[in-house]
């Protein structure tokens, strides 16, 4: 199993540029959702997925976008990137929505918007 | 105030000491993780307990549930443990996860 995949690993994004950092897992896991890792600041929630057509925001949704047209994979979009977007991005699935099971990440991807 | 808070933020051991990291939390649980992150790499999950003590090579994890409060501890610590570890709650009731900020290790040979 390759677990939960993210790519890119690294990107540089100009003002006002889109893009879409792909994550997919192949374990069927149900529960699938995206963090956001700022420096002195735990892990932050920007949107999740309970099921293939099914997603929610999370803690800081805004200026991203999200869809689960299957169950392996859960893209994350930025529609019009800004300087305060720069952070780590983690990834992650677990097998049900129940939040008492194992949680698997991704590496992260790395994004500065200059 | 954060749900989760860990202490200490910080941690310099030299390499064979014994070291724990704390995880105090506010809400009510239905588990407690503990995750790993290397610098720079992604984050790895450790242990998910729900009560009591689990063990895995030279970590224990240990949780009081009335006292809402749970340890990590590492026995005869090494460099290779360097990292950032983090607590999370799984909030009773919900769908999320609730991180603290996490502890940075450093390991000195």
């Amino acid at each position: 199993n390759a677990g939960v995949t993210q790519t890119p690993k690294f990107q540089v994004l100009k003002t006002g540029q889109s893009m879409t950092l792909q994550c997919a897992q192949d374990m069927n896991h149900e529960y699938m959702s995206w963090y956001r890792q700022d420096p002195g600041m735990g892990l932050r929630l920007i949107h999740y997925s309970v099921g293939a057509g099914i997603t929610d925001q999370g803690e800081v949704p805004n200026g991203y976008n999200v869809s689960r047209s299957t169950t392996e994979d859960f893209p994350l979009r930025l529609l019009s990137a800004a300087p305060s977007q720069t952070s780590v991005y983690f990834c992650a699935s677990r097998q049900t929505v129940h939040s008492g099971n194992t949680i698997y990440f991704g590496e992260g991807s790395w994004l500065t918007v200059v | 105030k954060n749900e989760v808070e860990q202490s200490p933020q910080n941690l310099t051991a030299q390499e064979g000491e014994f070291i724990t990291i704390n995880c105090s939390y506010s809400v009510g649980i239905s588990a407690l993780h503990w995750l790993q992150q290397h610098p720079g790499g992604g984050i790895v999950s450790l242990f998910m307990l729900s009560s009591g003590k689990k063990k895995h090579g030279r970590l224990i994890a240990t949780i009081n549930i009335q006292e809402k409060h749970s340890s990590l501890h590492i026995t005869a610590s090494h460099p290779r443990d360097s990292a950032v570890y983090i607590c999370a709650a799984s909030v009773a009731g919900s769908y999320q996860l609730t991180f603290g900020k996490g502890t940075k290790l450093s390991v000195i040979p």
